[in-house]
């Protein structure tokens, strides 16, 4: 069965540049999830997209962007980028309310 | 705000043990209950969903009960293998569908 695909699957930038990562959801599935998830942390929800619109907004950075596309597909924006927004990006995607299936993630290193 | 908590923060059983995860959250108000595991570096495999309505969902060796009026839930775990040594996340989903994350069990199966 199709999962959620997340690219890249690494990443390393310095400080002050800006990263793109990408999620394709499920087929079908209109809603878009993104966490992130520090070193040693628990995963922190950052935005959710459901039919393309913003839906919800939890602890993302204002240097933090995020859209969802007409094909459903969403990218995260990230610009001057920081030591600290060093993680794992999940991206999760469902029908409706339906459970959240995750992806593989986008480990990004800031040097 | 929703807090989720999670006992023991870590846990070490030799192989063949049944054991228990522990899991609470403050706010009541849920939509559902999923229990997650993730390797080291790798990405969230849903493990069991137990939709708010429900006392317990039962998947192969796993069965994880919740008490919604109490803010619990917990994942029992039937004759433990080396090869579910992981890291055991619980998260609740409120309104908009997010999900809140605890800190994790990490959890070490001995041979």
């Amino acid at each position: 069965a199709a999962g959620v695909i997340q690219s890249p699957r690494h990443l390393i930038k310095e400080k002050r540049e800006t990263a793109t990562l990408k999620c394709y959801p499920i087929p079908r599935h209109d809603t878009v999830y993104w966490y992130q998830q520090g070193p040693g942390q628990d995963p922190q929800f950052l935005i959710s997209f459901y039919e393309k619109m913003q839906s919800d907004k939890g602890s993302i950075p204002d240097r933090f962007s995020a859209q969802q596309f007409s094909d459903y597909h969403s990218e995260l924006n990230m610009s001057s980028l920081e030591l600290g927004d060093s993680a794992l990006y999940f991206c999760a995607s469902s029908f409706g309310n339906q459970p959240q299936h995750f992806g593989d993630g986008t480990r990004l290193s800031i040097l | 705000k929703q807090e989720v908590t999670q006992i023991p923060a870590a846990l070490s059983v030799p192989e063949g043990e049944n054991l228990v995860l522990n899991c609470s959250f403050t706010d009541s108000a849920i939509y559902n209950l999923q229990w997650f595991r993730q390797d080291p570096g790798k990405g969230l495999t849903s493990l069991l969903l137990i939709q708010s309505s429900q006392r317990e969902q039962t998947s192969g060796r796993l069965n994880a009960s919740l008490d919604k009026s109490s803010g619990r839930s917990t994942l029992y775990i039937a004759a433990s293998q080396p090869g579910d040594s992981a890291t055991y996340l619980c998260a609740v989903s409120n309104a908009g569908n997010m999900l809140t994350f605890g800190g994790g069990t990490r959890l070490m199966v001995k041979p």
